[in-house]
């Protein structure tokens, strides 16, 4: 499984747009990136998944760079209910191990 | 469709009793992951069963045990419980197929053991 690298925490204002940034140098070429968003006492929620270039749906954006080595989840114009703890996963979409979820990214949203 | 459900959502329990968790997924999912949060560990993966068979393990001692039924709902054990075991439990089940990454997790069971 590709190691993934996360920021510990980030803060950020109503009204902008937040960028959590996942670093995954090893990915390997059937991997597909997934973001989890969990809210306090709650079970994770699934965000998005990608594999390259740009995936956007009703809830974010992720932006996958030529190289895979990185992603970006992108979160526009944050709200205080969006203060949750963001995960990034890498592994195949046809995967045969266990999920392991890392630290993730407690992002903390400010009036 | 329903979500997945978790029952009990408290329990209490003193050291050295057992306690059983019980996972029902969404209907049609076939894989269900079990997994343990703490303050200080974060989400950690207890174990996966897919038509009732353990598919997956994580690094947990033998106190904990899982199973399966024919329905796809999942029962966790915990026996011989120690302070350490407080924790949200949380269950996850996955698509039909049972390997994506996308997993549908219930609200939890907050077992706290004093």
């Amino acid at each position: 499984l590709a190691k993934t690298t996360q920021p510990i925490s980030m803060d950020s204002y109503e009204g902008q747009e937040v960028n959590i940034t996942c670093s995954h140098n090893n990915i390997a070429t059937n991997d597909y990136i997934t973001w989890y968003q969990q809210f306090p006492s709650q079970g994770p929620r699934f965000i998005i998944q990608g594999y390259k270039t740009k995936v956007t749906n009703e809830v974010a954006s992720l932006f996958i760079p030529a190289d895979r080595k990185s992603s970006t989840l992108s979160l526009p114009r944050v709200s205080l209910s969006d203060t949750a703890v963001y995960y990034c996963l890498v592994g195949p979409r046809n995967r045969d191990d266990k999920i392991i979820f890392g630290k993730g990214t407690r992002l903390h949203i400010l009036p | 469709k329903a979500g997945v459900t978790q029952t009990p959502r408290y329990l209490i329990k003193t050291r050295g009793q057992q306690v059983t968790l019980s996972c029902s997924p969404i209907s049609g999912h076939r894989s269900v992951s079990w997994y343990q949060q703490t303050p200080g560990q974060g989400l950690q993966f207890l174990f996966e069963y897919f038509s009732e068979t353990q598919r997956n393990k994580g690094n947990f001692p033998g106190r904990f045990s899982g199973r399966q039924f024919s329905n796809s709902r999942s029962e966790m054990n915990v026996s011989t419980l120690e302070l350490g075991d407080s924790a949200l439990y949380l269950c996850a089940s996955s698509s039909v197929g049972g390997r994506d990454y996308e997993q549908f997790f219930g609200p939890g069971t907050r077992l706290t053991v004093l």
